[in-house]
């Protein structure tokens, strides 16, 4: 199956600090990609969609200047978490749809754990 | 939206035995995916699978659609397949996935 990779694996940095975690379709090209988040021993939550060469469409509830999405190519997003604080610690996981693909099939990252001291 | 329910919450396993995991869902939809998230969070592909039956190895999976239910069987348990199973689907009009909660999944050796 297709492959989506995500660095870094883990991140830890200091509250105030800005994150980057970068989504790659390694061997397809992904006109949507999406970001979760998820908190520990609960489901995934959608927080944005990407779409490549054009603004990322948030769910409701998610500050879209806090979590900047670009997805500048049909192979990279990234999720650049802003101003970081404790309460961001979390798991996030982006998946890509292959753009040839009319089933819409997902194929997901390994995630990133970030933790905000 | 579409609402997506898995039963049960959770479940807990002797090594070698069966079980089925079953995902609800309340409208049409054109995607269903089976993830399963082993402990260090990684999300694997299990099965696409909007309708229809389909095998792999002890794992199966099949999905009335009309019925709005799919099912993941687990034969033969083994540690290895503890974790948590997502159901995932794409429908009622929308092409946003919508996750259920999952099932938590513990096999014991």
């Amino acid at each position: 199956g297709a492959v989506v990779s995500q660095h870094p694996s883990r991140v830890i940095c200091k509250s105030g600090t800005s994150v980057k975690i970068e989504c790659r379709s390694l061997d397809f090209q992904a006109t949507t990609m999406f970001w979760y988040r998820q908190f520990p021993k609960q489901s995934l939550m959608l927080m944005a969609t990407s779409n490549e060469g054009s603004k990322a469409t948030y769910e409701q509830g998610v500050e879209k200047d806090k979590f900047l999405i670009n997805h500048a190519s049909l192979t990279l997003s990234t999720l650049t978490v802003t101003s970081a604080h404790p309460e961001d610690s979390s798991f996030y996981i982006c998946s890509a749809r292959d753009h040839r693909d009319s089933d819409n099939e997902q194929f997901f990252g390994p995630g990133t754990r970030l933790t905000v001291l | 939206g579409i609402q997506v329910e898995q039963s049960p919450p959770d479940l807990i396993l002797q090594e070698g035995a069966n079980s089925t995991l079953r995902c609800n869902f309340s409208d049409s939809v054109n995607n269903l995916q089976w993830f399963h998230q082993n402990p260090w969070g990684q999300l694997i592909n299990l099965f696409y699978i909007p309708s229809g039956t389909k095998q792999n190895g002890r794992l199966s999976a099949t999905t009335v659609a009309t019925e709005r239910y799919s099912l993941l069987y687990i034969s033969s348990s083994q540690t290895t397949d503890s974790g948590v199973y997502f159901c995932a689907v794409v429908g009622g009009g929308s092409y946003i996935p919508t996750f259920g909660r999952g099932t938590s999944l513990i096999v014991h050796p």
